[in-house]
Parts: C-alpha cells; structure tokens; sequence
C-alpha cells in the first residue's frame, strides 16, 4: 500500500514553544490530508482537513490559531502547536487521502509538552 | 454527521479461541466503513473495509466484517485469534467525499495463552 512518513516520530518540548509535524506521501498525491489527534487509552479525534493550495477546514471546538496548518505541495502537510502546553501533549497522526474510499495513515507523532 | 460505538472497550480471549468485536454506527448518508488495528506506540493499519456489494467483507491477518444495514452494524471476527493479535481494534465510519473518519473508542483485544 501506499507510504505515508511523519517527522519527527517524537518531539519534546518546552511550554510556550512552537513544534511543526511533517506529514508526507512518499508514492502519491494527496491534495487531501487528515490530521487526527489521539489522547492516551482513547479514539482518534478528527482535528482538520488540510487541502492542499487553500485554507484547512477544522473541525468543531478546535482552535485554528494554535495549530497551524499548510498544505503547500501534494506530498506534504504541516501542522504547527503555537505556544504548546502541557494539554497539548498527544499523539498526532495524520493521513493521506488515496482515493474517495480509502487513506493511508503515518505512524505518528508523540508530542510532550514540558 | 455520524457516529461510532464500539461497546467494548476491552476484550480478553485465550489463544485460538474466536473473537468478535462488536460496532454499531449511525448515519443520515449512506456510508464507508472500517476497521483499523493499532500496535502500541504506531499508527493505524487497515484491516478491512466496506463500500459496497457483498456484506462480507474479508481482511489481512485471518479478520473479516460483516455489514448489516438493518442493524446499523459491523462487527469484526476472526475465527482463532493469536498473540500477535494483541492491539487496539478500530471500527470507522466515513461519508462520501472527502471527509475524515469518525472513529470509535477502541477495543483493546488481549490474548491470553
């Protein structure tokens, strides 16, 4: 299947600090890209859906000013924590939109906060 | 909008003993659906999935799911389950389109030898 990367795998860093995510499709396209957020012991919360060439779209009770997303090529997405916080410590995983029916996840990214 | 449950959030089983996970879903469209497994410190990696025909779908790893459109149901079965089945299972929902995936809370499958 195809091959979707995020870096870093893991990322700690202090409180009030920004941290960007890499999410890239390594053999395809994405003009859609998933991020998803996991908090420990629980689902995969959908935070927004990143378009590639335009603004994302973020889902109800997620702020757009703390996590910054860019879409600027069709391999790779970006999703930046400003000012991170202890909250913000998770897991984030995104995906890459393959065809109507199916995306392929990357293997996360593990956030903490200090 | 649409919605996922999985109505168990843990499930012990011993070893080559069968297992169903159990998902139910609700949804005003008609639906894509899906089941992912997660290891431990991973991401997500499809198990099987449903768009349409047949209602039996069959998956990687010895997994199938069948649909049941009148019980708004797709449950999850492997007919004898390993130590490496040890791991997160997801059951997923999504519209046409391209939206997102609603995801359930996760069952937890421990196997026991």
């Amino acid at each position: 299947g195809a091959v979707v990367s995020q870096h870093p795998s893991r990322v700690i860093c202090k409180s009030g600090t920004s941290v960007k995510i890499e999410c890239r499709s390594l053999d395809f396209q994405a003009t859609t890209m998933f991020w998803y957020r996991q908090f420990p012991k629980k689902s995969l919360m959908l935070m927004a859906t990143s378009n590639e060439g335009s603004k994302a779209t973020y889902e109800q009770g997620v702020e757009k000013d703390k996590f910054l997303i860019n879409h600027a090529s069709l391999t790779l997405s970006t999703l930046t924590v400003t000012s991170a916080h202890p909250e913000d410590s998770s897991f984030y995983i995104c995906s890459a939109l393959w065809t109507s029916s199916e995306q392929y996840f990357g293997p996360g990214t593990r956030l903490t906060v200090t | 909008a649409q919605s996922v449950t999985q109505l168990d959030s843990q499930v012990p089983v011993f070893e080559e003993a069968p297992v169903e996970l159990r998902c139910s879903y609700s949804s005003s469209v008609s639906v894509y659906l899906f089941w992912y497994v997660q290891y431990p410190n991973q991401g997500l990696q499809l198990l099987l999935k449903y768009l349409s025909g047949s209602t039996l779908v069959k998956g990687i790893n010895g997994f199938e799911a069948e649909f049941n459109k009148s019980q708004t149901s797709f449950h999850l079965r492997k007919p004898s389950v390993h130590i490496s089945d040890t791991a997160e299972y997801f059951c997923a929902v999504r519209g046409g389109g391209a939206d997102g995936l609603t995801f359930g809370k996760g069952t937890h499958l421990i196997i026991q030898p």
